[in-house]
């Protein structure tokens, strides 16, 4: 069970686009239609942003989206807004009633 | 209010145990799966454990496997985790986390997760 890999680190001005990606492999990624993006501001909870692959919890704003192409999957926030700064991680499932999470990308927003 | 507060953590040598809880309130325990996540200091997230509503369907990360073992009183609204043979690499903030989705009678542990406890320290130290 290796982590997915994200990038260390992306970054975007405000009213920009960015897309933070997830690759991971035949067994997790690219196998299930079962990702999911967390949110994670210092010190606080993570919060889903997106669940399998693409649905938005309510509440999520529509500047969040995610898809999925073969083994990796993607997060975009269009509109950047200052408080989108913050960590985010992608997971999988990855068979066998298990989880895997990716290393977290750290978004700042410039 | 819908909440999750953990509780169990602290300081343990290595090759010890700890059993962590964590209660749920303001919501149908039995209605949604459960899970830990850890997230050692510093570093990203690491799912740990899940289990469905009843105990039926449990999984665990290849890194504890065999040491921990994930739990459920749906009667007393708790969730637990035991944690034996602990090691340094164990160190982390465990949060307890809500399966996202209301599926009652599920069979499969959780996919994701809608709601987190703040989580409770575990130290493994020499």
């Amino acid at each position: 069970q290796s982590a997915l890999t994200q990038p260390h680190s992306v970054s975007g001005s405000p009213g920009q686009s960015v897309t933070i990606s997830c690759i991971g492999t035949s067994r997790d990624v690219g196998g299930f239609n079962s990702v999911s993006w967390y949110q994670q501001h210092p010190a606080k909870v993570p919060k889903v942003m997106i669940y399998d692959v693409s649905k938005r919890p309510s509440g999520v704003p529509d500047r969040f989206s995610g898809s999925k192409s073969g083994n990796t999957a993607s997060l975009t926030i269009s509109g950047l807004q200052a408080e989108d700064e913050a960590d985010y991680y992608c997971c999988s499932y990855a068979g066998s009633y298990t989880l895997i999470f990716g290393g977290g990308t750290k978004l700042t927003v410039l | 209010d819908v909440q999750l507060v953990e509780s169990g953590g602290g300081v343990v040598r290595p090759g010890e145990f700890l059993r962590l809880s964590c209660a749920a309130s303001g919501f149908t325990i039995d209605d949604y799966g459960m899970g830990w996540v850890r997230q050692a200091p510093g570093k990203g997230l690491q799912w740990v454990s899940g289990i469905n509503w009843n105990g039926g369907s449990r999984g665990y990360a290849d890194s504890v496997k065999g040491r921990f073992t994930i739990s459920r009183d749906n009667a007393k609204r708790y969730l637990y985790l035991q944690m034996n043979s602990l090691r340094a690499e164990d160190t982390a903030l465990y949060h307890c986390a809500r399966g996202l989705r209301v599926v009652p009678h599920a069979i499969a542990p959780p996919d994701a997760f809608d709601l987190w406890g703040q989580g409770t320290v575990v130290t493994v130290s020499s």
